[in-house]
């Protein structure tokens, strides 16, 4: 079983549409978790943090349930310049795991 | 955010010839590095921990002998691909972490090079 494992997608969705993305992690050890987002032949760059308590960042919520070692990321209202494709990373001890990726493409 | 740079960004090579890698943290210093490998359509898979001053840590399956990594400074970290064939071609990637007054789990990345190895 991968240690981070996400849904590959793609998700193609019109503007303005709401899209989840979902998250499992195995090591239950794990201490901090992140979206990150990539776009096409580039280096990821950190998009938010995810907490348990949740949080916000604009058009943006990530949610963490540690119980089901499980995260979310919700987007609303999206844009077309969201496309790219979206990283689930888990930390434990300083030791960052990516998950594959899920492609997501917004269509005018 | 601090800012990480890699050369060269793409490079095109002969089986059998090494590559040099360079990853710079422009405006902090990174006691620790990490190099990063990524297949296309494939998640970043870690290849090894470069940390200043002593040698690098290398994840399973990763060949230190082939993937010779230095890190001489608190800036700079170098990756060589040696004697590369063309399954070494991929995306690779570095990242630095800036101890200083933030999360000790922030990681800035590089932008990458692609190496392709025909």
């Amino acid at each position: 079983r991968k240690e981070v494992e996400q849904d590959p997608g793609p998700f193609n969705v019109p503007e303005g549409a709401t899209v989840a993305f979902n998250c499992t992690y195995s090591n239950s050890a794990s201490q901090s978790f992140f979206w990150y987002r990539q776009d096409c032949r580039k280096e990821p760059k950190l998009l938010m943090s995810v907490y348990s308590s949740g949080n916000e960042d604009g058009r943006f919520t990530a949610q963490l349930n540690r119980a089901s070692q499980y995260i979310s990321l919700l987007i609303r209202d999206s844009k077309l310049s969201d496309s790219a494709t979206y990283l689930c990373v888990v930390n434990r001890n300083n030791d960052m795991r990516f998950g594959a990726g899920t492609r997501l493409t917004v269509k005018p | 955010g601090a800012v990480v740079s890699q050369h060269p960004s793409r490079v095109i090579c002969k089986s059998g010839t090494s590559v040099k890698i360079e990853c710079r943290s422009l405006d902090f210093q990174a006691t620790t590095m990490f190099w990063y490998r990524q297949f296309p359509k494939k998640s970043l898979m870690l290849m090894a921990t470069s940390n200043e001053g002593s040698k690098a840590t290398y994840e399973q399956g990763v060949e230190k002998d082939k993937f010779l990594i230095n890190h001489a400074s608190l800036t700079l970290s170098t990756l060589t691909v040696t004697s590369a064939h063309p399954e070494d071609s991929s995306f690779y990637i570095c990242s630095a972490r800036d101890h200083a007054g933030v999360p000790t789990d922030t990681q800035y990345f590089g932008p990458g090079t692609r190496l392709t190895v025909l």
